[in-house]
């Protein structure tokens, strides 16, 4: 069946570099996505979000990156910082319904 | 305004009773998602309701799994006869009324815990 996947479950990073989360989607009818930061014991919080029609979109230390050639998504955060850590999925959604699918996530570490 | 609620927090059950877990959406919201999470693993998707009615439960087990969201109070999910293959974390999302707005605000979640 159709899935959102990552490509590395973990990411270790140095704090004060940038960190780059990657996720492949295979339903090319998806025309939004989203990704979430999971803290341990936490629910999801939502971090930023992007329609098919961009292929970019910048929020405060994060951008999101879509291709949709190539049907990758990534997560990038700048001068990333120890209350980084976390899961991060990122999500999709088709055609104006609201159910949204999740990834398996990649867990964040960062390095101190 | 108060997020997403979800009580209890923690939940033991022995098999065979049966598990009800609360979500309280937040204010002015009026779709529910339940979403299972196994450890290591992402969210599931379960059910997505509105008030009084079901939109979409095709993540959810056919069996022992029900779930509502009445016109008033909060939205329940409930499980009969628990096995241990039901221990998982179960969170609760609200979104506000209208297509346009797909973003889901996530309560904390309820930890099962089946012995």
């Amino acid at each position: 069946g159709e899935s959102v996947g990552l490509h590395l479950p973990t990411l270790s990073v140095q704090e004060g570099d940038n960190s780059i989360i990657n996720c492949a989607y295979s339903n090319s009818a998806s025309d939004y996505f989203i990704w979430y930061k999971q803290e341990s014991g936490k629910g999801p919080q939502f971090i930023i979000d992007i329609r098919s029609n961009m292929d970019k979109r910048q929020g405060q230390r994060v951008t999101v990156l879509l291709n949709k050639t190539v049907k990758h998504l990534s997560l990038q955060i700048a001068a990333t910082q120890p209350g980084d850590s976390a899961v991060y999925f990122c999500a999709e959604n088709i055609g104006g319904y609201q159910k949204v699918t999740f990834g398996t996530g990649t867990k964040l570490q960062v390095i101190p | 305004n108060a997020g997403v609620m979800q009580n209890p927090r923690h939940l033991v059950r022995r098999r065979g009773q049966e598990a009800r877990l609360r979500c309280s959406p937040m204010k002015g919201h009026s779709h529910v998602y339940w979403y299972r999470q196994l450890p290591e693993e992402g969210l599931k998707f379960m059910v997505y309701l509105q008030k009084e009615n079901i939109i979409d439960e095709s993540g959810m087990p056919k069996e022992r799994f029900s779930a509502e969201f009445p016109k008033e109070g909060p939205s329940i999910l409930r499980i009969q006869q628990v096995v241990r293959g039901d221990s998982a974390a179960y969170f609760c999302a609200s979104s506000p009324p209208g297509v346009a707005s797909y973003e889901q605000y996530f309560g904390p979640g309820t930890r099962l815990t089946v012995t």
